[in-house]
C-alpha cells in the first residue's frame, strides 16, 4: 500500500458526459501527477500539479483539466467524454520537485468506461 | 507517445528460474525507474537508477543501465509465482517528475 488513494474505483459514463476523478496523495507529498493507461499500454503522462499550480502537461487536449487543493489532494476532470477516454486513470504523488530520488507513489487507479 | 520499449513483450518461466527483461529509450535521461503492476491495478515502484550509475541491486532485483546504448535491463532472480505481473520501465528526463513509460513486459511465473 502506497498511501495514495483514488475514488471512485470504477465508473461508467456515456459519450459527451463529464467526469471528475479524485486522488489523495501520500502524507508529505506536495506533487501530484496524473496518468492515463489504455488497455495493454503503458501509462501516459497527462499533467502534474505542484503547490496547487499546473506544472507541466502531456499531449492531452484542454478538455482534460485538473485541480490541486491546499491539502495536496487533486482532481482530474474530463469534459465531453469520448470512447477513447476509456482507460485506467492513475495518480501518483511524490516528494517536492528537485528531490534527487523522484520515486512516484501510485494509487490503485480509477477504471473509466465510456459507452 | 512511448519513450521506452520493453523486450520481450511477454515472458513465461517456471518458479526458481531467472527473468530478464530489457528496456530501450530514445532521449537523454536523469534516471530510469522500474515499476510493477498486478492485473491492471496501481503501479509499485521497484528500483530507480540514476544516469551516472551502471548497476543497482535490491533484494532479488538487479538493474543495469547503459546510457551509451540507451538501454536498461531488469533481472529477477529465483522467480516466484508472486512475481507474475507486468513490468514497466519509465524514464525521467529532469527532476520535473514527468515519467515516460514503455509498453511493458508481461511476466508469468508458473509453479
Amino acid at each position: 500500500e502506497t498511501g495514495v488513494t483514488q475514488s471512485p474505483t470504477h465508473l461508467i459514463k456515456t459519450r459527451g458526459q463529464q467526469v471528475t476523478l479524485r486522488c489523495s496523495s501520500q502524507s508529505g507529498h506536495n506533487t501530484v501527477s496524473w496518468y492515463q493507461q489504455a488497455l495493454g499500454q503503458g501509462p501516459q503522462f497527462i499533467f502534474q500539479y505542484y503547490r496547487e499550480e499546473e506544472n507541466g502537461r502531456g499531449n492531452f487536449p484542454p478538455r482534460f483539466s485538473g485541480l490541486q487543493f491546499p491539502n495536496y489532494s487533486s482532481e482530474l476532470n474530463v469534459n465531453a467524454l469520448e470512447l477513447d477516454d476509456s482507460a485506467l486513470y492513475l495518480c501518483a504523488s511524490s516528494l517536492p520537485l528537485g528531490t534527487s530520488e523522484n520515486e512516484q507513489f501510485f494509487g490503485p487507479g480509477t477504471r473509466l468506461t465510456v459507452l | 507517445s512511448q519513450q521506452g520499449e520493453e523486450d520481450p513483450q511477454a515472458l513465461s518461466i517456471q518458479e526458481g528460474e531467472n527473468a530478464t527483461m530489457n528496456c530501450s529509450y530514445k532521449t537523454s535521461i536523469n534516471n530510469l525507474q522500474w515499476y510493477r503492476q498486478n492485473s491492471g491495478r496501481g503501479l509499485v515502484h521497484l528500483i530507480l537508477i540514476r544516469s551516472n550509475e551502471r548497476e543497482k541491486h535490491s533484494g532479488r532485483l538487479r538493474v543495469t543501465l547503459d546510457t551509451s546504448k540507451k538501454s536498461s535491463s531488469l533481472l529477477i532472480t529465483a522467480s516466484r509465482a508472486a512475481d507474475t505481473a507486468s513490468y514497466f520501465c519509465a524514464t525521467e528526463r529532469n527532476s520535473w517528475g514527468k515519467l515516460q513509460f514503455g509498453a511493458g513486459t508481461q511476466v508469468v511465473v508458473t509453479p
